[in-house]
């Protein structure tokens, strides 16, 4: 198993621009979803997925769309970047929910640089 | 709204000897936390988890303390190692799917 993928590695954009982070995992799980990670700041939820066709937003949802049209793939959606959103993104996979003892894989992140 | 806080940002110990992470909570309705190790260049990854119903749990060179009364999480690395320099992070989740992310301690082993 490849488990969770992301790509890509590292992307500059300009702001204004849109740009689609890919994520894909191998492990069927059902649940997925996205975080950002700031300096000195923990990891913040963007949107999750509680499986095909079903999303919802995290804590910071602004900004960013998602959809999750196969159990696959998960992909974050910038629409215009802004500075604001440079950041280090993570896509996570999960059997079941957190609260369940359900242990997260997360994929290797983007690095996003938004000038 | 709440979060959950690291005591030390940065941790610096000798091989060999035992490593102690902290983490403090502000939400009383947490009721289950988890431990995360991440090195450089990589996604965060599950070390150990606890529910509030437990106040010790144990895997492998590893263990969790919580403490409810004063909302207080311990990570006890034992035998501390080279592999074990990372950013660990805990993180908390009070029955919901949203999990909230300490800030991070950084954890150095020096040879």
């Amino acid at each position: 198993n490849a488990g969770v993928t992301q790509t890509p590695k590292f992307q500059v954009l300009k702001t204004g621009q849109s740009m689609t982070l890919q994520c894909a995992q191998d492990m069927n799980h059902e649940y997925m979803s996205w975080y950002r990670q700031d300096p000195g700041m923990g990891l913040r939820l963007i949107h999750y997925s509680v499986g095909a066709g079903i999303t919802d937003q995290g804590e910071v949802p602004n900004g960013y769309n998602v959809s999750r049209s196969t159990t696959e793939d998960f992909p974050l959606r910038l629409l215009s970047a802004a500075p604001s959103q440079t950041s280090v993104y993570f896509c996570a996979s999960s059997v079941g929910l957190a609260v369940s003892g359900e242990t997260q894989y997360f994929g290797p992140g983007t690095r996003l640089l938004v000038l | 709204g709440e979060s959950v806080g690291l005591h030390l940002p940065t941790l610096s110990v000798q091989e060999g000897d035992n490593s102690i992470i902290n983490c403090a909570y502000s939400n009383s309705a947490s009721d289950y936390f988890i431990w995360y190790k991440q090195e450089s260049g990589k996604g965060p990854q599950f070390i150990i988890d606890i529910r509030s119903n437990m106040d010790k749990r144990q895997g492998q060179r590893v263990t969790v303390l919580l403490n409810k009364t004063v909302k207080h999480l311990s990570l006890q690395i034992a035998a501390t190692q080279p592999g074990d320099s990372a950013v660990y992070f805990c993180a908390e989740t009070a029955g919901s799917y949203q999990l909230t992310f300490g800030k991070g301690t950084k954890l150095s082993v020096i040879p």
